[in-house]
């Protein structure tokens, strides 16, 4: 049962341009949201985070939307770097930071 | 500051046997969480440890142990591995159980190949 759901395995997008990945959930305890991002032989970093009392957080390029009627929060990265390519993992957490709940994460690819 | 340095960085065992793995959290870091990484299932918790006591448990069998030292050093186990145990295994640390998920630090991690 995946309660955490990432369901593009990868996106490709031209430098400078938006990058939109998406997540869905399951458990409406789930009450605080976190993006991963992970660079092939490390482990994951935290990116940018978001409560379930906002809709929105931002953080330079980066950015998280939060629909919690639909279950939905994306992250979008603009502008897009070569850099930005990664694997992104959405994680969600409920309460006194329980255990982290993961999706299976997005290849991202920024192409120069 | 080093970061969470985990040991060995690969390992390839045969069905049947069993492995350790070890983490060493950031200096000053109490909390330990181990992660299991597959493509199919992606990142899910395994447990978490403080004060050398397991805090929180995910839903694997009780192959899959820990424990922690006096030092937050941890080690993980998993007897009687299994083909589906092959994975890349994730330990983080973070202060204490009060520091939020975003002060959360992932070593590299152990690449187990299981044959």
């Amino acid at each position: 049962d995946q309660q955490v759901k990432q369901n593009s395995p990868s996106l490709s997008v031209q430098e400078g341009r938006i990058s939109i990945l998406n997540c869905d959930y399951t458990n409406s305890m789930f009450d605080y949201f976190l993006w991963y991002k992970k660079y092939p032989a490390e482990g994951p970093t935290f990116l940018i985070s978001i409560s379930s009392i906002k809709d929105k957080n931002e953080d330079g390029r980066f950015t998280v939307f939060l629909n919690k009627s639909a279950k939905h929060l994306s992250l979008h990265i603009v502008p897009s770097q070569p850099g930005d390519s990664a694997v992104y993992f959405c994680a969600a957490d409920r309460g006194s930071n329980y255990k982290l709940t993961f999706g299976k994460g997005t290849l991202l690819t920024v192409n120069p | 500051k080093a970061g969470v340095t985990q040991t060995p960085r690969y390992l390839i065992k045969t069905r049947g046997q069993q492995v350790t793995l070890s983490c060493s959290p950031i200096s000053g870091h109490r909390s330990v969480s181990w992660y299991q990484q597959t493509p199919g299932q992606g990142l899910q918790f395994l447990f978490e440890y403080f004060s050398e006591t397991q805090r929180n448990k995910g839903n694997f069998p009780g192959r899959f142990s820990g424990r922690q030292f006096s030092n937050s050093r941890s080690e993980m186990n998993v007897s009687t591995l299994e083909l589906g145990d092959s994975a890349l295994y994730l330990c983080a640390s973070r202060r204490d159980l009060g520091a939020t998920n975003e002060k959360l630090f992932f070593g590299s991690g152990t690449q187990l190949s299981v044959l």
